[in-house]
């Protein structure tokens, strides 16, 4: 079946440090991948999405290329910030009508200043 | 302008008691979604509406009972409140029912039964 799997949290970074969050996928077909992210408090709201094959997400500095050779879609930021404290989700679309939205079980990302 | 607005946003109540809680979109979205959040982060998906019609119905007890009067609102309702119904509750929207589509969430009714 369908399955996203995402990095175990907490990640811990220093202000300014690298960031990847892992995420790799089972699907058959052309899914479409997302990565959600959830700030303390509120609900999910899209960070960035690709659609096929080698194409790049990016928004607010974060990128995620999708890999359809490794089945992946790692999330990734060169410089981090305290405000990026968060919880993000990866997620998987089958593209199919009435069915759900398969989404990874949440990394939480903890910046210090 | 709240995109997707629930409300009551915190709801505190005893084991055993009936609550509703209530969802609005102003985005012109045809299909809505609830969304069960435990606490350790993870998000599953409880039903969901596409124009009034229910297309997702996932295996929950049925004393959870949706009812969408419009495309603009879905309501969940629950009966009989258990300790683990504990978590919080999302409302979300999307222009379709292709799950490629992105959805835009509430902020979350923050359910406590004592």
């Amino acid at each position: 079946g369908n399955s996203v799997t995402q990095m175990e949290g907490p990640v811990t970074l220093s202000e300014e440090a690298f960031l990847t969050i892992n995420c790799t996928y089972t699907a058959t077909g052309y899914p479409s991948l997302f990565w959600y992210v959830q700030y303390p408090g509120e609900g999910l709201q899209l960070l960035l999405k690709a659609t096929k094959a080698d194409d790049k997400g990016s928004n607010k500095g974060f990128e995620a290329t999708y890999r359809k050779e490794t089945t992946s879609f790692h999330l990734e930021k060169g410089s981090v910030q305290v405000s990026d404290s968060a919880v993000y989700f990866c997620a998987l679309s089958t593209g199919q009508a009435g069915t759900a939205l398969i989404f990874g079980k949440g990394t939480t990302l903890s910046v210090s200043s | 302008d709240t995109a997707v607005s629930q409300t009551p946003k915190y709801l505190v109540t005893q084991m055993g008691n009936d609550k509703s809680i209530k969802c609005e979109q102003n985005l012109g979205h045809d299909t809505m979604y609830w969304y069960k959040q435990d606490s350790k982060k993870f998000l599953k998906i409880m039903f969901s509406y596409n124009n009034k019609e229910l297309i997702i119905n996932e295996t929950v007890p049925n004393r959870f009972s949706p009812k969408s009067p419009d495309k603009a609102h879905l309501n969940l309702h629950i009966n009989s409140l258990e300790l683990g119904d504990s978590a919080v509750y999302f409302c979300a929207s999307s222009q379709s029912a292709y799950n490629y589509q992105p959805q835009h969430f509430g902020d979350g009714t923050r359910l406590s039964i004592l």
